[in-house]
């Protein structure tokens, strides 16, 4: 069975400061990976993903995670947050050829000025 | 092009009563999916239609909930007789056949059980 821990429920920054928020995954065969995040009264968006091919991922907002196979971790980080990366962000993955994502715990960011 | 769809965005009921949540996927969204996310916890995977198929219902926690899709378009979810620990936000999902499973994701409706 599939499990994720995000390793931090709350992280506070300072605007322009780095962040990284950290996701670690258990699984017994090959995953995608994945990172949501959820704005205040709104859905889950997509923020990045990663099927295969470079381990460094790119996604919105200035976002990017890196995939550590030995490590089993898929960290995410952004260089200089703003006032509206405030939100609550979310690892998943899914096993190759399933559909279903297994979430972990989320971390809620939060930006002060 | 319209997002996912969810209603109501809040419900409140009493231990005992009915509720129906419904989904509509984006149009042309084959997959959808339901997840629940109870407070202070990670959301779980509930259930996943294909089409008008249950595809994986291994999340469905018991036999209180009754998902359909008839058509293979909205989705409605019951839960009858609620309990209290049904309490929290139920998720809805859809997307294309496809490998790369980007699911994209309802705004939820927040079930409060009193």
């Amino acid at each position: 069975a599939q499990s994720v821990t995000q390793l931090d429920s709350q992280v506070p920054v300072f605007e322009e400061a780095p962040v990284e928020l950290r996701c670690n995954y258990s699984s017994s065969v090959s995953v995608y990976l994945f990172w949501y995040v959820q704005y205040p009264n709104q859905g889950l968006q997509l923020l990045l993903k990663y099927l295969s091919g470079s381990t460094l991922v790119k996604g919105i907002n200035g976002f990017e995670a890196e995939f550590n196979k030995s490590q089993t971790s898929f960290h995410l980080r952004k260089p200089s947050v703003h006032i509206s990366d405030t939100a609550e962000y979310f690892c998943a993955v899914s096993e190759w050829g399933a559909q279903k994502l297994v979430f972990g715990q989320g971390t809620r960011l939060t930006i002060n000025p | 092009e319209a997002g996912v769809t969810q209603f109501p965005s809040h419900s409140v009921i009493e231990k005992g009563q009915t509720v129906t949540l419904r989904c509509d996927p984006i149009s042309g969204h084959d997959n959808l999916y339901w997840y629940r996310r109870v407070m202070g916890k990670e959301i779980k995977f509930l259930l996943h239609f294909v089409k008008e198929s249950k595809q994986d219902e291994s999340g469905m926690p018991n036999n209180r909930f009754l998902a359909e899709r008839t058509g293979g378009t909205y989705s409605t979810l019951k839960v009858q007789p609620a309990e209290l620990e049904d309490s929290g936000v139920y998720f809805c999902a859809s997307s294309q056949l496809g490998f790369d499973n980007e699911q994209f994701f309802g705004p939820g409706t927040r079930l409060t059980v009193l």
